[in-house]
């Protein structure tokens, strides 16, 4: 989607290693946002951002930790990725009305 | 927190038929309402939305309306096409600024 992208668009990882999913926006919307696609649960918000240095959990936040160091970068680490953390990761961005999404990333945890 | 329940999971019609698609909501102060469409591959995108000081908005064959009394609001696509087959997704949101969203309506629109 035009202003957001992530990278990478696929990945897989061995058990045990750290990921790092990045989320650039051109549109310096203050909300960053990161959720979770998995068959069954719609989308579950990760973690999230109100701005610089200003993170904030959401519902399923284990496992999974945040940086955001420059209004358009969102990072989404996972410090030793597991089996159930296979899925597609989702980031979006606001201007405090709807969401615009990225074309997501899909990984896989083997 | 919030919560928002979706129905039906999975909705099939007709070609020019209409399909509506439900939704409720938890939290009292969650004052906007946005539906997502999202393809095969693609991330979800905004089609419509509405405020709490709205009860019913229209864009062309999309309307969404909104009982606050009764915390439900929903989807309305009239006159159906093959093209509005997808995922359809409802959100709540908060002044707090983050969505909580329903789990999902598969639409299937048969030629």
């Amino acid at each position: 989607d035009a202003g957001i992208t992530q990278s990478p668009r696929h990945k897989v990882t061995e058990t045990g290693t750290p990921v790092t999913l990045r989320c650039h926006q051109t549109e310096n919307h203050r909300y960053m946002y990161w959720y979770r696609q998995d068959p069954g649960h719609g989308l579950r918000l990760i973690h999230y951002s109100y701005g610089v240095k200003d993170t904030d959990k959401g519902e399923v936040s284990d496992g999974y930790s945040v940086s955001r160091s420059k209004t358009e970068d969102f990072l989404l680490t996972l410090e030793s990725a597991t089996s159930s953390q296979t899925s597609v990761y989702f980031c979006a961005i606001s201007d405090d009305l709807g969401y615009t999404f990225g074309s997501g990333t899909r990984l896989t945890v083997v | 927190g919030e919560n928002v329940e979706q129905h039906p999971s999975t909705l099939s019609v007709q070609e020019g038929d209409s399909a509506v698609i439900k939704c409720t909501y938890s939290d009292s102060a969650s004052n906007y309402f946005p539906w997502y469409k999202q393809e095969l591959g693609k991330g979800p995108q905004l089609i419509i939305d509405i405020r709490s000081n709205v009860g019913e908005k229209k864009d062309q064959r999309i309307a969404v309306t909104l009982n606050k009394t009764a915390k439900h609001f929903s989807l309305h696509i009239t006159e159906t096409q093959p093209e509005d087959s997808a995922v359809y997704f409802c959100a709540a949101r908060t002044n707090a600024g983050k969505s909580t969203f329903g789990d999902g309506t598969t639409l299937t629109v048969k030629p």
